[in-house]
């Protein structure tokens, strides 16, 4: 079954210690990236991947790494989590953009983070 | 500053009324627009729209482009409960002009649509 899968599903820390979620797609998607979701903000893109090795800041970047070792994961880190970063997060994947080419993105089911 | 507004930010109609969202935006390079249906999880895809009015249409849902008032409609006749759900609409940017490649979307706060019965 196609899907990007996200791990993990909650999450519950505390200011400073690092965490990674993680991010899989089985559909051999070029493009990768993440977003937070917060009320009244809607999606928000954090950072985003064109391919292996190739990865862009979204528009709130700030406090996170990404890396893109894999074509098939893209994990979001946050080195030194904040109360401010405590929102849902997606991972989505879709097929390399193209001229023409119809954009679907797969979204994950979500990360909800919670940093104390 | 790039931005994307969706209006009304929050709908309740019954079932069998006809909605419209809309979506505008002020973005530069842009490459297309993009409408979403999110539910309790994840948002679904529901259309693409690049050229200005040409209507897309799926079923009880349609949406036109419009380039030049950089705005977006999103229509849906005959509601049903199932409709109930947040919308939204997202921009994507060319952020490689050379090879018109997309990959920075920017998204709108959402329209969450109540669907009664």
């Amino acid at each position: 079954e196609a899907q990007v899968t996200q791990n993990p599903r909650y999450l519950i820390t505390v200011t400073g210690k690092k965490l990674t979620v993680t991010c899989s797609q089985n559909m051999n998607h070029e493009y990768m990236s993440w977003y937070r979701q917060d009320p009244g903000l809607g999606l928000r893109q954090i950072y985003y991947s064109m391919n292996v090795e190739v990865t862009d800041k979204g528009d709130v970047p700030e406090g996170y790494k990404v890396s893109r070792k894999e074509k098939r994961n893209f994990p979001l880190i946050l080195e030194s989590p904040s109360p401010n970063q405590t929102s849902l997060y997606f991972c989505a994947s879709s097929r390399r953009l193209q001229r023409g080419e119809k954009e679907k993105l797969f979204f994950g089911s979500g990360t909800q983070l919670s940093v104390l | 500053e790039d931005k994307v507004v969706q209006s009304p930010l929050s709908l309740v109609v019954h079932e069998g009324d006809t909605v419209t969202l809309n979506c505008s935006y002020e973005v530069t390079n842009f490459r297309s627009l993009l409408w979403y249906k999110q539910e309790k999880k994840a948002p679904t895809f529901l259309f693409m729209l690049t050229s200005s009015g040409i209507e897309k249409k799926s079923g009880r849902l349609s949406s036109i482009l419009d380039k030049k008032e950089l705005f977006s409609i999103l229509n849906i006749t005959a509601t049903q409960t199932g409709d109930s759900a947040v919308y939204l609409c997202a921009v994507d940017r060319i952020t490689r002009i050379l090879y018109n490649q997309g990959g920075k979307l920017i998204f709108g706060q959402g329209t969450e649509l109540s669907v009664k019965p």
